[in-house]
């Protein structure tokens, strides 16, 4: 079965550094990996999604994530953090019977001023 | 377009009851998917419909049971509801296209409370 584990429960940053949310998948054939976040009462909004097209991946909101096969990583990376990047952060892959998402734990994104 | 929509947002129930939950797809979407989303176990698929047909189960008991309609809206059903169920329930939408691998569109949950 596919899975992925987010390093980091909690990871804190301020206004403007960098942001580095961990995720590494765990999978027999080449997998299809999300990055989902969720702010509070509200539902999953999809950040961006690798499909094998390219290794590096551009999402919404300055966010971007690179497929590091040798590593089997997918970390999540925004270059400055905004106050309203606070949120919870979920990484997925897509499992073998097919569109069912297998998601991590969740890593929650604190920034402070 | 609307986006997902589910109904109702809360719910307070107690143990042993049934209760019924309830998704709007985005419009033209075929397939629904729910998921449920706890503090202790996360987020954990459901089940899967496309067509009015259940195509993926996961691995929760004969106690969690869907129906999806020939407008592809979705209804999940919960029987002999016991504490661990209290949860936020997710639906998730999608196209059900050509493209091999599609956005899940997320609705806003229905958070149920087991008393």
């Amino acid at each position: 079965a596919q899975s992925v584990t987010q390093l980091g429960s909690h990871v804190s940053v301020s206004e403007g550094a960098l942001v580095l949310l961990r995720c590494n998948y765990s999978s027999s054939v080449p997998p299809y990996l999300f990055w989902y976040v969720q702010y509070p009462n509200q539902g999953l909004q999809l950040l961006l999604k690798y499909t094998s097209a390219a290794t590096l991946v551009k999402g919404i909101n300055g966010f971007e994530a690179e497929f590091k096969k040798s590593e089997t990583s997918f970390h999540l990376t925004k270059p400055s953090a905004h106050m309203s990047d606070a949120a919870e952060y979920f990484c997925a892959v897509s499992s073998n019977s097919g569109y069912a998402l297998n998601f991590g734990k969740g890593t929650s994104l604190l920034v402070t001023p | 377009k609307a986006g997902v929509t589910q109904t109702p947002r809360y719910l307070i129930k107690t143990r042993g009851q049934q209760v019924t939950l309830s998704c709007s797809p985005i419009s033209g979407h075929r397939s629904v998917s729910w998921y449920q989303q706890t503090p202790g176990q996360g987020l954990q698929f459901l089940f899967e419909y496309f067509s009015e047909t259940q195509r993926n189960k996961g691995n929760f008991p004969g106690r969690f049971s869907g129906r999806q309609f020939s407008n592809s809206r979705s209804e999940m059903n919960v029987s002999t509801l016991e504490l661990g169920d209290s949860a936020l329930y997710l639906c998730a939408s999608r196209l059900a296209g050509t493209e091999r691998i599609e956005t899940q569109y997320f609705g806003p949950g229905t958070r149920l409370l087991v008393l």
